[in-house]
């Protein structure tokens, strides 16, 4: 399966920041995810990231907010701007081969806004 | 829109002890993915069920899928130590391997 990479693995930011997670990907992945995970819950996934066009948003989520690109079928990077204490979450980078393949996930970013 | 619930969310067993995870999801799919997830850790892929009947075993860990009732459940057998940790199901919206994940199961095996 596909090693993912994640960076950075935790960060501390103060309000009104923001900060850029990077996702590194060994081989060439179709498809690419970023899912949140708030403190003790389940992951909600924000967006697809698509390969050299806009990335596809999930219902709460927005482009202004998350920002995300996608230069290659390897490197992806969400950003999460303007930050408040309700952004501290696990942010999860994954990925798929195919259509039926499980995901696999990078080890996260956990970011705490303070 | 999708929801998918499990059952029980906390789960404290004996070792030794057999139990099962339920997993109901609220529209049609037949994809649905395991996953367990270990404190501060990401998450590993278990199982992958991909049709009606489907039934995967590892270890002490069966999981099975049944579309017709969207259900699927994780049983557990003579449970040890080592499978404490929350464990998540995944069902496939249809859409490109877009994921809806269930609430998750914390289970906790004491000796």
């Amino acid at each position: 399966s596909a090693v993912i990479s994640q960076k950075p693995s935790r960060d501390i930011c103060q309000r009104g920041t923001s900060l850029t997670i990077q996702c590194q990907v060994d081989s060439q992945v179709t498809m690419m995810f970023w899912y949140r995970q708030q403190p003790g819950q389940s992951l909600t996934l924000i967006a697809t990231a698509n390969q050299g066009s806009e990335a596809t948003y999930e219902s709460g989520f927005v482009i202004d907010k998350f920002p995300i690109s996608r230069p290659n079928l390897t490197f992806s990077t969400l950003t999460v701007s303007n930050m408040s204490p309700e952004d501290s979450s696990i942010y999860l980078c994954s990925v798929a081969a195919s259509g039926v393949s499980p995901l696999h996930f990078g080890n996260g970013t956990r970011l705490t806004v303070t | 829109e999708l929801k998918v619930e499990q059952n029980p969310l906390f789960l404290s067993m004996q070792e030794g002890k057999n139990y099962t995870i339920y997993c109901n999801y609220s529209t049609t799919s037949d994809r649905l993915y395991w996953y367990r997830q270990d404190p501060g850790k990401s998450l590993e892929s278990l199982f992958v069920l991909l049709s009606n009947g489907a039934v995967k075993q590892e270890g002490r860990l069966m999981a099975s899928l049944d579309t017709k009732a969207r259900l699927s459940t994780l049983h557990i057998t003579a449970a040890v130590h080592d499978l404490s940790a929350t464990y998540f199901c995944a069902v496939d919206t249809g859409t490109a391997s877009k994921l809806t994940f269930g609430t998750g199961t914390r289970l906790q095996v004491t000796l």
